[in-house]
């Protein structure tokens, strides 16, 4: 099974609408994080979060929420969403122990707002 | 900031020709160095890191020196083969530097095609 997991794997979704994409891990790590990939930009940090009680905005967090339920679980919200979040969504993880500099990726959601 | 340049792509190459893949990184700190690399239709997969100055990072035939004086970390194989047609990024974790923010800093990426 993977460490790693993503769900849904693919979402259409409708402007204004609010959805919800889910990650879960079992690689026991502490540190949790949602990236976007568009094409050409590279991969960029929404949110981080060290523990259960730390959450941390990225680099573009703004239209974002997320949820740490569990140290296993990381959500991440869209509220409105709008057509300039469709994009692919990747959740990672890491470890606070030595190479914890190491992220582990989940094998992301693809989201289209229409 | 913290920023990460690659080469743009796509790169296409004949299968068994040598590659590089160049990447350059500015960081405040003393960042870890990355290359991850993308399947079609996958999540990133870590290929190779170094840690320090020096490090070479390899895995699979591909190969990466961490150039501090250079601040390079140019991503090598001798012989490509048609798997290893990817987008590959580079990328820093400057986390314990003070540069910022946690979470990895991504070049943009480079598509590689590999022909037969």
């Amino acid at each position: 099974d993977a460490d790693v997991t993503q769900t849904p794997r693919n979402r259409i979704t409708k402007t204004g609408k609010r959805i919800m994409l889910e990650c879960s891990q079992t690689k026991g790590h502490d540190r949790m994080y949602w990236y976007r990939q568009d094409p050409g930009l590279g991969l960029r940090l929404i949110y981080y979060s060290f523990d259960v009680k730390d959450i941390n905005k990225g680099e573009i967090s703004d239209g974002y929420s997320v949820s740490r339920q569990a140290q296993a679980k990381f959500s991440l919200s869209l509220e409105s969403a709008i057509p300039n979040q469709t994009a692919l969504y990747f959740c990672a993880t890491s470890d606070l122990g030595p190479g914890r500099e190491t992220q582990y990726f989940g094998p992301g959601t693809r989201l289209l707002v229409l | 900031g913290d920023s990460v340049t690659q080469m743009e792509g796509p790169v296409t190459l004949s299968e068994e020709a040598f590659l590089t893949i160049n990447c350059t990184y500015t960081a405040t700190g003393y960042p870890s160095l990355f290359w991850y690399v993308q399947y079609p239709g996958e999540g990133l997969q870590l290929l190779l890191k170094a840690t320090k100055a020096d490090d070479k990072g390899s895995n699979k035939g591909f190969e990466a020196t961490y150039r501090k004086e250079t601040t390079s970390f140019h991503l090598e194989k001798g012989s490509v083969q048609v798997s290893d047609s990817a987008v590959y990024f580079c990328a820093l974790s400057d986390a314990f530097g003070g540069g910022g923010a946690d979470g990895l800093t991504f070049g943009k990426g480079t598509h590689l095609i590999i022909q037969p």
